[in-house]
Parts: C-alpha cells; sequence; structure tokens
C-alpha cells in the first residue's frame, strides 16, 4: 500500500541547474499537488491538478512547471534552480467527493532540496 | 477565499487535554473542515473531518458549532509524542475549486 510515492528524497543542486521531481500515487485520485515548505513556514501551494489533462498555478508559481503525465504521476520541474528554491517538497493527491466537499489528501514523504 | 485563522503555537503538558480552534467565517455551504497532523520532517497527514456539531475518533474530537464559522480540535491526554504542526484546511470550493491551500498550522509543543 504505497500511496504517494516520491523521487528522490534528497537533492542537491547548483544554481542554474535544473531538475524534475517525481511524484505517483496509486490510489487512483483525480487531484494532485504540489507544495513547499520553507523551514519553520506552513505549506504553500504551488501548482495543482485537478484532473488528468488540466494544470493550475497555485500561491507561488513562479520558477515551476508541472506535467501531469497520467492519472498516476504529476512532476513538477525546476528550469533554473535558485538558491530560494531550497525548501522541502510535498506531493499529495485526493479526491473529490460526489457533489461536496473532498475526501482527505494523502501526502508523500517530501523530497529535501537544496540550492547552493 | 475563505481563510483559516489559527493560534501559531501552543504549549501544553503530558497528558493534558489541547485545544486548538481555527476560526473560518466565510465558510461555505458545502465545505468540510478537516485538521491535519505534521512531525517534523514528515508530510501532513490526516486526523479528522467533520461538517458540523461532533466528530470524534480515536485520535481527536473535532467540535463545529452550528454556524460553522470555526471548530475545535481537541487532542485528549496528550504525550510527548503529539508533539507536532497542527492545520486545520477549509477548502471554500465556491471560490477555489480543486485549489486546495493551507494557513500557517499550530505548533503544538507537548513538555513532560
Amino acid at each position: 500500500n504505497a500511496g504517494v510515492t516520491q523521487t528522490p528524497k534528497f537533492q542537491v543542486l547548483k544554481t542554474g541547474q535544473s531538475m524534475t521531481l517525481q511524484c505517483a500515487q496509486d490510489m487512483n485520485h483525480n487531484s494532485m499537488y504540489w507544495y513547499r515548505q520553507d523551514p519553520g513556514m506552513g505549506l504553500r501551494l504551488i501548482y495543482y491538478s485537478a484532473s488528468e489533462g488540466t494544470t493550475d498555478k497555485g500561491e507561488v508559481p513562479n520558477g515551476y512547471n508541472v506535467s501531469r503525465l497520467n492519472k498516476r504521476e504529476f512532476s513538477l520541474r525546476l528550469e533554473s534552480a535558485a538558491p530560494s528554491q531550497t525548501s522541502v517538497y510535498f506531493c499529495a493527491s485526493t479526491e473529490r467527493l460526489a457533489g461536496d466537499g473532498f475526501n482527505i489528501q494523502y501526502f508523500g514523504a517530501g523530497t529535501r532540496l537544496s540550492v547552493l | 477565499l475563505a481563510k483559516t485563522t489559527q493560534p501559531i503555537s501552543m504549549d501544553s503538558y503530558e497528558g493534558q487535554e489541547v485545544n486548538i480552534t481555527c476560526s473560518h467565517n466565510n465558510i461555505a455551504t458545502n465545505d468540510y473542515i478537516t485538521w491535519y497532523q505534521q512531525f517534523p520532517s514528515q508530510g501532513p497527514r490526516f486526523i479528522i473531518q467533520g461538517y458540523k456539531t461532533k466528530v470524534t475518533n480515536e485520535v481527536a474530537s473535532l467540535f463545529i458549532p452550528a454556524d460553522r464559522k470555526s471548530s475545535t480540535l481537541s487532542l485528549p491526554r496528550v504525550s510527548l509524542s503529539d508533539t507536532a504542526v497542527y492545520y486545520c484546511l477549509v477548502p471554500n470550493l465556491k471560490a477555489a475549486g480543486n485549489k486546495l491551500t493551507f494557513g500557517g498550522g499550530t505548533r503544538v509543543l507537548v513538555k513532560p
């Protein structure tokens, strides 16, 4: 019962390098999310995908791109990493209940990214 | 948007009950209230969800008054392992759709 799987767990980049964070869920959820969490701070939404084939900006999308590859996978790309993007990145998935509300969000273990 | 407001931090002692109140004055008719717990270096995990009145599970209780403009998460007889950040989430479906954003959360420190 894997839930939400994120890879890699840790990554160190130099300024200007690019990388893609991977996320996959096995719960057949329609909606997937990428959040970042800076030390001692709350979660901030970067991008989300309400369903396969759609993506939308969250609160802090600048410097990131996403791809909803299929229903299971949602990737986050940093084209040119900056020190300000040093953070822990969490992927989550959920299902919207029929008519109202949301089912609960399930989170991955996170990717710890340092940009030097 | 339905913004949530929680205390930034709370201290407690082992064996005490901890109550965290979240204000959500603009909650919409079809919004549920969900609470998450986050331990250091881990992703948030679901604790409890409710729509109105009282919900109880093996971890916590959630109290929601009739006007639904606030909710209170109650953790009975906390232990050191309950030290975590607790987030209240109200999706505001009407305005935000699938855009689920979190507030700053409440940092609970349980002391021996």
